[in-house]
């Protein structure tokens, strides 16, 4: 009963090289969320998949793209990093929600991203 | 557009005396709100959440939160404070979406210190 697993915990990543973070859920959830935490600034939204198959821009995009890769699985590409993406990173995951019905967000247990 | 602010960015209690973490929201639609709680070094946890039932709600640890639609607040309460508490709380709106999905808007969150 894994609930949201991310990978790596930890990274550190030289200016301008790539990686991927990886995510996956195991709770059957359509809905998949990439988050960002900078202290003083809360968790802030950077891409989110409602289904399988679609993703769409969240609050702070630019510098990463997603790949929903299956109803599991939905990773995080940084292509070429920067300083100023040093964060901690959330992946979560839900249930689709209709009329404001809906469970609350699970959260993995993040990964702490240092670029130097 | 939904937003939600967090009153206090650090609040400090004795222990066994009562919490209060303030919490505005703003939204044009039928709003589900979440507190959630970050242990340090730890992931997201859902403490509670308020989907349109009952404007009182209890959630894990003793917390509660109530619904006030006329002050646009939804406030979260403990009435006595224990040293496990300390962390940071975030307080959450998410809209339902034309589409059946939404997305969850965070708070800048409210550490929470709890004195001896």
């Amino acid at each position: 009963n894994a609930g949201v697993t991310q990978t790596p915990k930890f990274q550190v990543l030289k200016t301008g090289q790539s990686m991927t973070l990886q995510c996956a859920q195991d709770m059957n959830h359509n809905s998949m969320y990439w988050y960002r935490q900078d202290p003083g600034m809360g968790l802030r939204l950077i891409y989110y998949s409602a289904s399988e198959g679609t993703t769409d821009k969240g609050e702070v995009p630019n510098g990463y793209n997603v790949s929903r890769l299956n109803k599991r699985e939905f990773s995080l590409r940084l292509e070429s990093a920067a300083p100023s993406q040093t964060s901690v990173y959330f992946c979560a995951s839900s249930e689709a929600e209709y009329r404001g019905i809906g469970a609350g967000a699970f959260f993995g247990q993040g990964t702490r991203l240092t670029v130097v | 557009a939904q937003s939600v602010t967090q009153l206090d960015s650090h609040v400090s209690v004795s222990e066994g005396t009562p919490v209060l973490l303030r919490c505005n929201y703003s939204s044009s639609y039928s709003p589900s709100l979440f507190w959630y709680v970050q242990h340090p070094n730890k992931g997201l946890q859902l403490l509670l959440k308020y989907t349109s039932a009952a404007t009182l709600v209890k959630g894990i640890n003793g917390f509660e939160a109530e619904f006030k639609k006329s002050e646009t607040s939804f406030h979260l309460t403990k009435p006595s404070a224990h040293m496990s508490d300390a962390a940071e709380y975030f307080c959450v709106v998410s809209d339902g979406g034309t589409s059946g999905t939404y997305k969850y808007i965070f708070g800048t969150g409210t550490r929470l210190k709890v004195l001896a």
